[in-house]
């Protein structure tokens, strides 16, 4: 079975600061990894995911992940948050190859300050 | 292109009545899943449509909930009778056959409340 771990239900940082929202995951097999978003109010949105192709994926917005197989991590970055990227963030997990179920993480929610 | 809808936005309902919750995909998508996010909680998975066939249906919870995908293109979700415990946010992704498959995209989910 896989599962994902998001440590921190709640982030803050200022406006301009370095934004890191970590996930773990757990699978017997090289998942394949995904990041999305939620806004207030709508639905969720695909950041970017990974597919074991190159370890470093870049997503929209100015976020990027990487894929680290010896930590079993997956953390989100960005080099500078803006008011903007206030929102919930979610890590998913799926089995490699075709379409399959998502396992998600709890969410964590990044308040951006000024 | 239009993305995935979801009829309605918000439901409130008494325990004990019946909601039937749409999901229209993505046009050309064979895949479609719901989901569940019940308060707090983390977003669950409750089944999977190929076209008109259930692929997956381990998630969902128990016989008071009847999904269907008649002709492979919209999807219901039946809840009857409801239960309070079925409160939260439902959600439907839909995703296109062969390459790429693993990319979900989401609806805006429906927020179901039920007193």
């Amino acid at each position: 079975a896989q599962s994902v771990t998001q440590l921190g239900s709640h982030v803050s940082v200022s406006e301009g600061a370095l934004v890191l929202l970590r996930c773990n995951y757990s699978s017997s097999v090289p998942p394949y990894l995904f990041w999305y978003v939620q806004y207030p109010n709508q639905g969720l949105q695909l950041l970017l995911k990974y597919t074991s192709a190159a370890t470093l994926v870049k997503g929209i917005n100015g976020f990027e992940a990487e894929f680290k197989k010896s930590e079993t991590s997956f953390h989100l970055t960005k080099p500078s948050a803006h008011m903007s990227d206030a929102a919930e963030y979610f890590c998913a997990v799926s089995p490699p190859g075709t379409a399959s179920k998502l396992t998600f993480g709890t969410g964590t929610r990044l308040q951006v300050t000024l | 292109e239009a993305g995935v809808t979801q009829f309605p936005s918000h439901s409130v309902i008494e325990k004990g009545q019946t909601v039937t919750l749409r999901c229209d995909p993505i046009s050309g998508h064979d895949n479609l899943y719901w989901y569940r996010r019940v308060m707090g909680k983390e977003i669950k998975f409750l089944l999977h449509f190929v076209k008109e066939s259930k692929q997956d249906e381990s998630g969902m919870p128990n016989n008071r909930f009847l999904a269907e995908r008649t002709g492979g293109t919209y999807s219901t979700l039946k809840v009857q009778p409801a239960e309070l415990e079925d409160s939260g946010v439902y959600f439907c992704a839909s995703s296109h056959p062969g390459q790429g498959a693993e990319t979900q995209y989401f609806g805006p989910g429906t927020r179901l409340l039920v007193l």
